[in-house]
């Protein structure tokens, strides 16, 4: 029962280099989320799905990217990472938004030079 | 504006103590309440969560948590810390209105002494 699985789980990239985040539930979630965790800052969204083939925008959503070509995945992309983009992303799903908890991954520990 | 707050960064208790950790929110209707811990390195895990009916709920690894609409509080709590407890604890609301439907609180990290 692997339930909510990120990869990688650490990257290093330099400023200006691109990158994919994937994140895997097997649930049969409708809904999933990218988070990102900054010390003090608690959990921020970054983009959000409803279904297979939607993404919508979250709280800080400038510089990411995002795809969810097949219900189980959830992709978060940057084109060109910042210094500011170094932090720790969670991908989440749940049955139902905002009634449901979330199902949470291990994260993804993100160092941008 | 819908908002949580837990007002306590880092608390430090000694093994065996009582805990209790605040969580306060902010929003119109009945709210979906959630307590997750996240242990270093790990992802966050429910330990419980409030829909509606018994205001006490009990969650996984001895805690509880006490809604009171009043004070607009859901407090979690544990009768008796274990070291294995150390990690940081976040409330959340869960909403059905808005267009984030879930919001964290900032999270408390709590120590526990041998």
């Amino acid at each position: 029962n692997a339930g909510v699985t990120q990869t990688p789980k650490f990257r290093v990239l330099k400023t200006g280099q691109s990158m994919t985040l994937l994140c895997a539930q097997d649930m049969n979630h409708e809904y999933m989320y990218w988070y990102r965790q900054d010390p003090g800052m608690g959990l921020r969204l970054i983009h959000y799905s409803v279904g297979e083939g939607t993404t919508a925008k979250g709280e800080v959503p400038d510089g990411y990217n995002v795809s969810r070509l097949k219900k189980q995945n959830f992709l978060l992309g940057l084109e060109s990472a910042a210094p500011s983009q170094t932090s720790v992303y969670f991908c989440a799903s749940s049955q139902r938004t905002g009634v449901s908890p979330l199902h949470f991954g291990n994260g993804t520990r993100l160092t941008v030079t | 504006a819908q908002s949580v707050t837990q007002p306590d960064i880092h608390i430090t208790v000694s093994e065996g103590a009582s805990l209790e950790l605040r969580c306060n929110y902010s929003y119109g209707a009945t709210p979906y309440l959630f307590w997750y811990v996240q242990s270093p390195g790990q992802g966050l895990q429910l330990l419980l969560k409030y829909f509606s009916g018994d205001t006490l709920v009990q969650g996984i690894k001895g805690f509880e948590a006490e809604f009171k609409r009043s004070q607009s509080s859901f407090n979690l709590r544990k009768p008796s810390v274990h070291w294995s407890d150390a990690a940081e604890y976040f409330c959340a609301v869960g909403t059905t209105s808005g267009t984030y439907k879930y919001i964290f609180g900032t999270g408390t990290r709590l120590k526990v002494l041998a």
